[in-house]
């Protein structure tokens, strides 16, 4: 059965911390794995991530995938309370353009 | 760009009432998803439409709940009647659905539509 899990579950954090975030995936036929950040509302894109090893970045937050270990890490430095939110992974498969998401991760930036 | 579009944002129905939520997804876009996702978890994938064909709609409980896309298009799921556990919020979302595309596809949200049944 494919699967997506992330840890951990929830974090909480001061001002300033740097954070990463696990994801590991089972999916037969991977294409891709995004990232996603979740306030009180709909989750709005981060990353999308198709090659191992090439990190992408976007401001203080980045990511990168290994293949290999079937599984990626969201970084993000210098942390603000305005990252607090659940981040959400999603594999897409190649059959079916079918994406499954993790549970998520909620982070609390605590000022 | 426009977005995906959904509605109504809120609703808030008695048991065994029944409620619809509708769905405009991207322009363009020929996949689209209806996903349910309750407080603490993440979207679980209930129907996914290619065009106005239905790819997977296994995790749909089908005894209370519908949905179409008879144009392609715009989408509507249906609940009836409700129950208490369907309180959740109703994501839809959208991509290009272009299998032959390697770089992979990215799946965009609508706003959500917030269910509480009480």
């Amino acid at each position: 059965e494919d699967k997506v899990v992330q840890s951990p579950l929830s974090l909480v954090v001061h001002e300033g911390d740097t954070v990463t975030l696990n994801c590991s995936y089972e999916v037969t036929n991977f294409r891709s794995l995004l990232w996603y950040k979740q306030e009180k509302k709909a989750p709005t894109f981060l990353f999308m991530l198709t090659s191992s090893g090439i990190e992408k970045k976007s401001g203080r937050l980045s990511s990168i995938l290994d293949k290999k270990e079937l599984s990626s890490i969201l970084n993000i430095t210098a942390t603000q309370t305005g990252d607090s939110a659940i981040y959400l992974c999603a594999v897409e498969a190649v059959t079916g353009n079918q994406f499954y998401f993790g549970t998520g991760t909620s982070l609390t930036v605590i000022p | 760009e426009a977005g995906v579009a959904q509605s109504p944002r809120y609703k808030i129905i008695e048991k065994r009432q029944s409620v619809a939520f509708w769905c405009n997804p991207i322009s363009g876009h020929a996949t689209l998803y209806w996903y349910q996702q309750i407080l603490g978890q993440g979207p679980k994938l209930l129907i996914q439409f290619q065009n106005n064909g239905v790819v997977d709609d296994s995790q749909l409980p089908k005894d209370r709940f519908s949905a179409e896309r008879l144009k392609g298009v715009d989408s509507t799921l249906k609940i009836q009647p409700a129950k208490l556990e369907d309180s959740a919020v109703y994501l839809c979302a959208s991509s290009i659905g272009q299998r032959l595309l390697s770089l992979g596809n990215t799946i965009y949200f609508g706003e959500g539509s917030w269910l509480t049944v009480v």
